[in-house]
């Protein structure tokens, strides 16, 4: 099942702040959060495991809300390095014994764009 | 360069022709996984090993695709009689045994006239 990304596409000057979501119909053992510019492989930013931690990686965090099976990614004070497309990842897990399957299963992307 | 590595980069054949890709992990990396992603959308899993064993193969990928991992180090993923709806980004990814991170390679982008 694909997680819903929204916004679908935005568009910041630098120093604006970012939140993009994605939502899932079924349970989460994980959500991975990557960024791709174009025409390259899509980057790593951070994982989030069920427990509803938040996690913080420079100026970009997020979160994670087990119970409504949702993630948010917080990008604050936006730089022309962050424009690119984000995607989420979701590993829905083994039902049977709870532990991560290791198969993601992507968003569409949000498209985010920097001007200065 | 520690990454992981895809060769070819880029890939153009014609309809019905057979194409192989490979993929080189980073060292040691014991997982590792093939997408595809074509424009507008995000990176569709079609296969994943451990080491040399192919654990998970999407219910979506046709028996035209078919992908190994001999030694468990690096993968092949061959495309039999392609067709032009192959047409795509051809990404892998590896991850240690230990986290679930994936890192991806630079991709195979593959057209098919």
């Amino acid at each position: 099942q694909q997680p819903v990304q929204s916004p679908q596409a935005v568009i910041l000057r630098e120093g604006e702040d970012a939140v993009i979501n994605c939502s899932s119909s079924k349970a989460l053992y994980s959500v991975h959060w990557y960024r791709q510019k174009h025409g390259e492989a899509p980057v790593f930013l951070m994982i989030l495991l069920k427990g509803g931690e938040q996690k913080g990686h420079e100026k970009i965090s997020a979160s994670f809300n087990e119970k409504k099976q949702q993630s948010s990614l917080y990008l604050t004070a936006s730089q022309l390095s962050y424009s690119g497309t984000y995607f989420c990842g979701t590993d829905l897990g083994f039902a049977y014994s709870g532990a991560g399957s290791y198969q993601l299963t992507f968003g569409k992307g949000t498209k985010l764009s920097v001007i200065p | 360069d520690t990454g992981v590595s895809q060769d070819p980069r880029h890939k153009i054949t014609k309809r019905g022709q057979n194409v192989t890709f490979r993929c080189d992990p980073i060292s040691e990396h014991n997982r590792l996984y093939w997408y595809r992603q074509t424009l507008g959308q995000g990176p569709e899993f079609l296969t994943y090993f451990q080491n040399e064993a192919q654990l998970e193969k999407s219910r979506l990928l046709s028996d035209r695709f078919s992908a190994e991992r001999p030694k468990g180090s690096f993968s092949t993923l061959e495309i039999q009689r392609t067709e032009q709806g192959d047409s795509a980004m051809y990404l892998c990814a590896s991850s240690p045994g230990v986290e679930e991170t994936q890192y991806f390679g630079p991709g195979t982008r593959l057209l098919v006239l």
